[in-house]
């Protein structure tokens, strides 16, 4: 079966643009979160979505928004890009509702974004 | 919000032997959900073992077992046999059990070389 798979996997962006990072799911996850993991430090979350509906968002400015499918994928999207969102975005799926426990969450590769 | 802090940037073992990972986290909740990822070069954030908050008995996942002390707000890792394998960046994660989300709130990690 196929993990979470993102796209695409290397990312280059300038200053000022936005971009679109991609998540599909495992099959039958249909809860999907975001993480950013700038380098040297641990991940942090960015929002988590389920049944479409956004569940959680984590400390990040408006600039940061994202969706999810009628399929349960995902996309992220940062507007008015700065450098400091240069960064490793992660995506993990799980089966779990909100507060649903100890569930696994599944990370994909993530997306290396480098703004210059 | 709950802080979790790894105080070992890197560590070192030798292969076959057994190494201790550190972890502490500050919450004033009492139930909640404590886990270990490993990050490879790959990037793909794996889960290693979990805890629930209100299990007084320690995880164990074949090699890997945990210590886990409620009241000092400790959650170590112990890697017993370690193999090359093993290298990787270690993070230790906390989850609330309250309606916040699936929001996994990581450590800044260690570093974990193994030598021959």
């Amino acid at each position: 079966d196929a993990g979470v798979t993102q796209s695409p996997t290397h990312l280059i962006k300038t200053r000022g643009q936005q971009v679109t990072l991609r998540c599909s799911p495992i099959s039958g996850h249909k809860s999907v979160s975001w993480y950013q993991q700038v380098l040297g430090q641990g991940p942090q979350f960015i929002f988590q979505y389920y049944e479409k509906e956004e569940r959680g968002r984590g400390n990040f400015p408006d600039r940061f928004s994202a969706r999810q499918f009628p399929n349960y994928s995902s996309e992220l999207n940062v507007n008015a890009l700065l450098l400091g969102d240069s960064a490793l975005y992660l995506c993990a799926s799980s089966t779990a509702r909100q507060g649903a426990g100890n569930t696994e969450a599944f990370f994909g590769q993530g997306t290396r974004l480098t703004v210059v | 919000a709950q802080t979790v802090t790894q105080s070992q940037p890197e560590m070192s073992v030798q292969e076959a032997e057994t190494v201790t990972l550190s972890c502490t986290y500050d919450t004033s909740e009492s139930d909640y959900y404590l886990f270990w990822y490993k990050q490879p070069p790959s990037r793909q954030m794996i889960l290693v073992i979990r805890q629930e908050a209100y299990k007084q008995q320690n995880a164990t996942e074949n090699r890997f077992s945990v210590n886990f002390q409620k009241a000092a707000k400790s959650f170590s890792l112990k890697i017993s046999d370690s193999q090359l394998g093993d290298a990787a960046m270690y993070f230790c994660a906390y989850r609330s059990a309250r309606n916040s989300g699936y929001a996994l709130n990581f450590g800044k990690g260690t570093s974990l070389l193994v030598t021959p």
